[in-house]
């Protein structure tokens, strides 16, 4: 079974700043990740995702996500945070043996100006 | 192109009283999923629809719980009778094919309230 976790409640940024959410995974077969983000009363709004291919994936918003095999991780990050980067983001895994996605518990980011 | 659309977006009921959600999918996806998520916590899947046929509904609590997506199209969600630990956001999403590396699209949600 995967397993998907963001060790961090909450990240607190200036704007301007370099923002990173950080997300570990475990999964048997190979993983699938992708990141979510979700502004109040709305759904969650797709962002980027990992398949194969080049470690370093580039998504929507400036936002782009690094796959680490060896540490299993899949940090967002993005180089120079907005106030309206303010939000909840939640990071996602699927196994390639099983295609159910599992959630993360979600990191609230504020960023401040 | 229009994205998942549910409604109602916000339904307040009594405990062991009835209420249904609608979704209406991405045109085209042949996929269709139905979350829960509690507050604080990341979505969880209740059921998934390929076409008009369920692939899991394994975590969907089947003696209140129900869907169904009769023409392979829109979906319904229903519960009865409703127990207040069913408050939560239920979100309806949608992808093109049932593969693992498909994206997955969410619609707004419902806001369930039982008191």
């Amino acid at each position: 079974a995967q397993s998907v976790a963001q060790p961090e409640d909450q990240v607190n940024v200036a704007e301007g700043n370099p923002l990173t959410v950080k997300c570990t995974y475990s999964v048997s077969g190979n993983p699938y990740l992708f990141w979510y983000v979700q502004y109040p009363n709305r759904g969650l709004q797709f962002l980027l995702k990992y398949i194969t291919g080049d470690n370093l994936v580039k998504g929507s918003y400036g936002f782009e996500a690094e796959f680490n095999k060896s540490q299993t991780s899949f940090h967002l990050k993005k180089p120079s945070a907005l106030v309206s980067d303010s939000a909840l983001y939640f990071c996602a895994v699927r196994d390639s043996n099983d295609y159910k996605l599992s959630f993360g518990a979600g990191t609230t980011v504020t960023v401040r100006a | 192109e229009a994205g998942v659309a549910q409604s109602p977006r916000y339904k307040i009921i009594e405990k062991r009283q009835s209420v249904a959600f609608w979704c209406n999918p991405i045109s085209g996806h042949a996929t269709l999923y139905w979350y829960q998520q509690i507050l604080g916590q990341g979505p969880k899947l209740l059921i998934q629809f390929q076409n008009n046929g369920v692939v899991d509904d394994s975590q969907l609590p089947k003696d209140r719980f129900s869907a169904e997506r009769l023409k392979g199209v829109d979906s319904t969600l229903k519960i009865q009778p409703a127990k207040l630990e069913d408050s939560a956001v239920y979100l309806c999403a949608s992808s093109l094919n049932v593969g693992a590396t498909d994206t997955q699209y969410f619609g707004p949600g419902t806001r369930l309230t039982v008191l």
